[in-house]
């Protein structure tokens, strides 16, 4: 099936500094992807909508100057939470539209700023 | 807002079956029902997916109401490896991206 690879794991970064996180669709196109964050046992929560060669949508309340979502390629989207603060802390998902199984998600990203 | 609205919480022993249930009252035509579950600090994994017909994979069965106004995910034989959160969301297929957004999702817990 769909391999959505996302990277890193985790990261634990200072606050103030700025972190990538990507999101490759390793066997299939993906002209849009999606990031989610969840805090703990919550649901996830969708941020942005990215799609290839534009610019990413946002949802309401989602500052996009904050949460900078790159999208350059047909299997690569990236979202860099931009100085990054303890609040920023959660687990952020990508997921790619694949047209076999219908959405196909990332392992997730832990961030920790401290 | 999400399109779906399933039960907090449920228990199911060991080796019976689990039945998760999920409402979708205004599911547009083309729109398909899609479960993923998901397992503490991971990515939501794909279980199956229909469209009106019931549907049957290694993983799970699901059944569609004949309206498609409420669906059941099936599996046959839980082990505790199914506890996770299990959510029910609904989209269409074709017609350009269309973003899912997620309910609450249904915790399954497994008890030996």
């Amino acid at each position: 099936g769909a391999v959505v690879s996302q990277h890193p794991s985790w990261v634990i970064c200072k606050s103030g500094t700025s972190v990538k996180i990507e999101c490759r669709s390793l066997d299939f196109q993906a002209t849009t992807m999606f990031w989610y964050r969840q805090f703990p046992k919550q649901s996830l929560m969708l941020m942005a909508t990215s799609n290839e060669g534009s610019k990413a949508t946002y949802e309401q309340g989602v500052e996009k100057d904050k949460f900078l979502i790159n999208h350059a390629s047909l299997t690569l989207s990236t979202l860099t939470v931009t100085s990054a603060h303890p609040e920023d802390s959660s687990f952020y998902i990508c997921s790619a539209r694949d047209m076999d199984y219908g959405y196909t998600f990332g392992s997730g990203t832990r961030l920790t700023v401290v | 807002d999400a399109k779906t609205t399933q039960p907090t919480s449920m228990d199911c022993a060991e080796g019976r079956a689990a039945n998760l249930p999920c409402n979708h009252s205004t599911i547009s035509g083309n729109e398909y029902v899609y479960w993923y579950r998901q397992i503490h600090s991971q990515g939501p994994q794909y279980i199956i997916h229909g469209l009106k017909n019931n549907e049957t994979n290694e993983m799970a069965s699901l059944i569609i109401t004949e309206d498609r106004k409420s669906s059941t995910l099936i599996l046959p034989h839980a082990t505790l490896r199914d506890t996770a959160v299990y959510y029910c969301i609904v989209s269409a297929r074709s017609g350009g991206y269309q973003k899912v957004t997620f309910g609450t999702g249904t915790k399954l817990q497994v008890i030996p």
